[in-house]
């Protein structure tokens, strides 16, 4: 049973310090998605890739906010220096695009908690 | 502008009727996708259904049915025969974009409670 894996599922840590999250897509997708979910905000994509290459980080801060994918089994999101309203539930999501992309499967996520 | 808008915040539904979810999209694409998802209390993501806007009949998988009609902009999700494990969060997704882009945007969410 194929599924995207996520690391840590839950994270607390201090004002100021790093956090790396990291997802192992399905086996075989080739789009993966970065999403962050709140009460306020709702989910609001972060980046995502297609075959490793970063097509879209718009929804990113730049200043504090970055996605790679180091190779096809792993995408890491990271936050340096991580701020209280970072906060929030981060997903990760894969998809095969054959034509058009018609699957998204989501990770559990990691649920971030900065103090 | 919010380009996908689920109109109902909270639902209720009998158990074993069925329910109907709104959504409606904006887009000047001719070529995009709609998805729903559902995001019960145990916060996990799950994939419903796929719609897509060539696609000529409306997609079905299971209970879910997405009732597409691409003049009104509208992709409301169909449940049919409702169940006390049905009521999680709805969320109505969009793809758009040049074909060679795979933006998946969500709208808000519709709460849905299934009553015994």
């Amino acid at each position: 049973d194929a599924r995207v894996t996520q690391t840590p599922r839950h994270k607390v840590t201090e004002m100021g310090q790093e956090v790396t999250m990291r997802c192992q897509p399905i086996l075989g997708h080739n789009t993966v998605f970065w999403y962050r979910q709140t009460m306020m905000q709702g989910l609001e994509l972060l980046a995502y890739f297609r075959n490793r290459a970063p097509l879209d980080d718009s929804g990113m801060p730049k200043d504090r906010f970055s996605a790679e994918m180091p190779d096809a089994t792993l995408a890491t999101l990271k936050i340096q220096p991580s701020e209280p309203r970072d906060s929030a539930v981060y997903f990760c999501a894969s998809g095969l695009r054959q034509g058009a992309l018609k699957t998204q499967y989501f990770g559990p996520g990691t649920r971030l908690l900065v103090l | 502008a919010q380009k996908i808008t689920q109109t109902q915040p909270g639902m209720f539904v009998q158990e074993k009727e069925a329910v109907t979810l709104d959504c409606t999209y904006d887009t000047s694409d001719q070529s995009y996708g709609l998805f729903w998802y559902k995001q019960p209390s145990s916060g996990e993501m799950i994939f419903l259904i796929y719609q897509g806007s060539y696609d000529e009949q409306n997609a079905t998988e299971g209970r879910y049915s997405l009732n597409f009609q691409k003049a009104r902009k509208s992709a409301n999700l169909v449940i049919s025969a409702s169940q006390l494990g049905d009521s999680a969060m709805y969320f109505c997704a969009m793809r758009e974009g040049q074909t060679s882009y795979d933006k998946v945007i969500f709208g808000p969410g519709t709460s849905l409670s299934v009553i015994p």
